[in-house]
């Protein structure tokens, strides 16, 4: 199956500083979804779109659906420690999903 | 909140032994799905099932089968473990076919 485009692969940033991650396809799909999975863990679901030009927030997490739906974005507000580790996306359409490459992020103190 | 559970979370087996990891989810939900996740591959998919006794092939189904008898419960099974299936299995449900909710994961190992 095919893995959609994300950037950045990984991000070293300063606690308090904001952070932007996206991910781009050639297909359209119906749903992104975005994830944050910790080492060792499952992927949790952080926020779902679902609909072209959505904007959700989460808390300090704000993602959108791409208006032309091959691509998302996720932002991270203020970034806390704990905001560590591995954020992937997925699109869906028909009973598939596919996945990106991920971003690993870490946050200094 | 929506629960889904793997039997195990670390596994270590023998190459040739037959392995079972299970997965149950507590949502009623339609749809389930066995992926594998490794470093610089991403998750791929091995199988899902959008009903009981239904079961779809993914992308790498080779050296692995599926049992959905109850709805809640999705089973892959190694017929006869190999190395090269040392990995982290990890199981998700999907009411719509909209959202994936993950479990933990199980880490297993072949040797």
């Amino acid at each position: 199956g095919q893995q959609l485009n994300q950037s950045p692969q990984s991000m070293f940033i300063q606690e308090g500083e904001d952070v932007s991650m996206n991910c781009t396809s050639s297909s359209i799909f119906n749903t992104w979804l975005w994830y944050k999975q910790e080492p060792g863990e499952g992927p949790v679901l952080l926020i779902a779109l679902y609909k072209a030009g959505e904007l959700t927030s989460n808390g300090r997490l704000t993602a959108q659906f791409g208006i032309t739906r091959k691509d998302s974005f996720l932002n991270i507000s203020a970034s806390i420690p704990s905001d560590v580790g591995i954020y992937f996306c997925a699109g869906q359409t028909g009973n598939q999903f596919y996945f990106g490459t991920g971003t690993s992020l870490t946050v200094i103190p | 909140d929506v629960k889904v559970t793997q039997s195990s979370r670390y596994l270590v087996k023998r190459t040739g032994e037959k392995v079972f990891l299970e997965c149950v989810q507590d949502m009623d939900h339609e749809n389930m799905f066995w992926y594998r996740q490794d470093p610089g591959l991403g998750l791929r998919l091995i199988y899902f099932s959008y009903d009981v006794k239904m079961k779809e092939k993914g992308d790498i189904p080779e050296g692995y089968s599926v049992s959905r008898e109850k709805k809640e419960r999705f089973s892959l099974i190694l017929e006869s473990a190999s190395t090269n299936q040392t990995s982290m299995y990890l199981c998700a449900s999907s009411l719509l076919l909209n959202t994936q909710y993950f479990g933990p994961g199980t880490r297993l190992t072949v040797l």
